[in-house]
């Protein structure tokens, strides 16, 4: 089984600049979602997707925005790049169905660096 | 007021130790908890998931939720260096897949 990866692992960008995080979630799981976590602090919830349509969003501006594929890998955009972007950017897949609800499995993270 | 409050130690103890953990929270809606560990330069894993009050154990792992006070506790029992890791809370109100709220994590060394 494989786990959720994420790339890059790391990013340096320059204030004004757009990025684009990636994610492939774990074999088997319809649904991902996105974390921000700044230093020091726990993972803050940006949006999900489940199966290719956004299903809930946290309190991030809309430059962030995101897509899921077909296959439920994903993208995180972030446009007109911040400071305070700077972060941890946190993928996690999960199964999730009117059956059951499973847990959500963390990809290592890209660390973005906005200077 | 964050919905989730979680002391950020640093907390140190020795080989052996049991340590506790603990988190509060304001949102009486929050049914599913969770405990996550984190290494340095790594994404959380999973370590506990409960549903509603009581207790859950798993080896030398405990959560506890306590529902009617808001309060929830991991205990570490025969705490090893392998353990020193931040810890965090995390939970929810509709099921474990959905939005996660988290504390801001504990951070742990054990001595060994």
């Amino acid at each position: 089984e494989t786990g959720v990866t994420q790339s890059p692992t790391h990013l340096i960008k320059t204030r004004g600049q757009q990025v684009t995080l990636r994610c492939s979630s774990q074999s088997g799981h319809n649904t991902v979602s996105w974390y921000q976590q700044a230093l020091g602090q726990g993972p803050q919830f940006i949006f999900q997707y489940y199966r290719e349509e956004e299903n809930g969003r946290g309190n991030f501006p809309p430059r962030f925005s995101g897509l899921q594929f077909p296959n439920y890998s994903s993208e995180l955009n972030v446009n007109a790049l911040e400071l305070d972007d700077s972060a941890l950017y946190l993928c996690a897949s999960s199964l999730l169905d009117t059956v059951s609800t499973d847990t959500q499995y963390f990809g290592p993270g890209t660390r973005l660096t906005v200077l | 007021q964050k919905e989730v409050e979680q002391d950020p130690g640093p907390l140190s103890v020795p080989e052996g130790a049991i340590v506790s953990l603990n988190c509060t929270y304001s949102n009486s809606a929050f049914q599913y908890f969770m405990w996550y560990r984190q290494y340095s330069r790594k994404g959380p894993e999973l370590l506990m998931y409960t549903y509603s009050s009581g207790n859950k154990e798993d080896g030398r792992f405990t959560a506890q939720v306590d529902k009617s006070s808001k309060y929830i506790s991991l205990f570490i029992r025969d705490s090893q260096p392998s353990d020193s890791a931040t810890y965090l809370c995390a939970m929810t109100p509709s099921g474990s897949a959905r939005q996660l709220t988290f504390g801001s994590g504990t951070q742990l060394t054990v001595l060994p």
